[in-house]
């Protein structure tokens, strides 16, 4: 059973950072692609960043470039995301999925919920 | 950007009836469109890809159709386990999701 877990959401002020992570289990981790996609509260959902299998081709929404950073440990079967220079519009659930074929989103996990407030 | 655009918003329809929701791209995407089905406090879930394919363990009262800018999910018989937020995603030209529709009881 394909297993998603996220961690490292919490309350951060305006200017601060955080690292998310995503445990995977249930497949073959380093052989897909995979990304985070986070969702505003009461909003639609909102692509943030993909990386490849491999870990070495990262891929980011304008919305984040610069500012955060996904990376992979093919080893420890964990994807993260640090996330800099936080803004009060960066409030959201931060949901790791799984992309099959570098497509669309198969697996999702429950999600970890970032909150930037003063 | 290509923007996806989700008609209705909200859509009252009773269990047992059929509810068709509206997905509309700003450009062509082909066929590369997928829906997933959202209830509170949880994760989306992949209902189809490819326009018109189910995904594992999908109920086949869950149809998808169309291509290039407009895409259709119809849901026949309507479960009360069937109401919940639905958003479209294409895949052609990065990812971007619709605004979601509300399927809410009758």
């Amino acid at each position: 059973e394909v297993q998603l877990l996220e961690s490292g959401g919490g309350l951060v002020q305006p200017g601060g950072s955080l690292r998310l992570s995503c445990a995977a289990s249930g497949f073959t981790f380093s052989n897909y692609a995979m990304s985070w996609v986070r969702q505003a509260p009461g909003e639609g959902l909102d692509w943030v960043s993909s990386i490849s299998d491999s870990g070495d081709r990262p891929y980011y929404a304008d919305s984040v470039k610069g500012r955060f950073t996904i990376s992979r440990d093919n080893s420890k079967n964990t994807l993260s995301l640090q996330v800099n220079s936080l803004r009060a519009e960066d409030t959201a659930v931060y949901y790791c999925a799984k992309l099959l074929r570098s497509e669309f989103f198969d697996y999702w996990g429950q999600g970890t919920l970032v909150i930037v407030s003063s | 950007e290509i923007v996806m655009t989700q008609s209705p918003a909200t859509l009252s329809v009773s269990p047992g009836e059929r509810a068709t929701l509206s997905c509309r791209a700003s450009h062509s995407v082909s066929s590369n469109l997928a829906w997933y089905q959202q209830k509170p406090g949880q994760a989306p879930r992949l209902l189809i890809y490819g326009a018109s394919t189910r995904a594992t363990g999908i109920p086949a009262r869950f149809s998808g159709s169309g291509s290039g800018t407009e895409f259709t999910l119809t849901i026949s018989s309507l479960q009360s386990e069937d109401f919940a937020l639905y958003y479209c995603q294409q895949y052609y030209n990065w990812y971007t999701f619709g605004q979601g529709t509300k399927l809410e009881i009758k």
